[in-house]
């Protein structure tokens, strides 16, 4: 079935550090996957995506990867700032003409960063 | 239209009694989607309305919860004989058509079942 997991499930980095979060997905039928942040008592917020047909993706301090082999992809924030800390999410949806566009979340990372 | 908005954005219900949320999605937005997120988790998928057409259900979804979106526009989530397993968030989302894929997510609403 679809399923999304997501790892670490908590990160902690000091102010300036990299954070690094990664899933991995199983329907080999996904060919979106955008990223979510997700404050506490708000709505999640697309922070970016990327396309099955990209391997990497940039936008200032945020990057992220996709390895369609491994069915891996990852989010990458250099120079973590305090309001980076919040909740983030990853995501897949199958692409097809019959696809709904439904999302699978992974299950989540807190991410703090301290001063 | 400055994006999805739910309402309400609270809703505190005694067990077995029915409630209802409203979605309004962005205005030019035909794909709609409703989402179940407890603490500490994901969303979870829970059905998905192309205008006014309910395309997909997921087996989240029992016999007791029902959605429309009678006119294409905004949506209703109905939960009969709420039970406080039906405690969580309910968001709502949109998108605009497959080739782009962006969904915005409403604020959600809060249940809880006493």
């Amino acid at each position: 079935g679809e399923n999304v997991e997501q790892h670490p499930s908590t990160l902690s980095v000091q102010e300036g550090d990299s954070a690094v979060i990664k899933c991995t997905y199983s329907d080999s039928a996904s060919n979106y996957f955008p990223w979510y942040k997700q404050e506490l008592g708000k709505r999640p917020q697309l922070i970016i995506d990327i396309r099955s047909n990209v391997g990497e993706k940039k936008d200032q301090r945020i990057a992220v990867t996709l390895n369609k082999t491994a069915k891996h992809f990852s989010l990458h924030i250099t120079e973590t700032q305090p309001e980076d800390s919040a909740v983030y999410f990853c995501a897949a949806r199958r692409r097809g003409s019959s696809n709904t566009g439904k999302l699978i979340f992974g299950q989540g990372t807190t991410l703090q960063v301290k001063p | 239209d400055t994006g999805v908005s739910q309402d309400p954005r609270h809703k505190i219900t005694k067990r077995g009694q029915n409630v209802t949320f409203r979605c309004d999605p962005i205005s030019e937005h035909n794909r709609l989607y409703w989402y179940r997120q407890t603490l500490g988790q994901g969303p979870e998928f829970l059905t998905y309305f192309q205008n006014e057409a309910q395309l997909e259900k997921s087996r989240l979804l029992s016999d007791r919860f029902s959605a429309e979106r009678p006119k294409g526009s905004f949506s209703t989530l109905e939960i009969q004989r709420t039970e406080q397993g039906d405690s969580a968030m309910y968001l709502c989302a949109s998108s605009f058509r497959d080739r782009d894929p962006e969904a915005f997510f409403g604020q959600g609403t809060r249940l809880t079942v006493v």
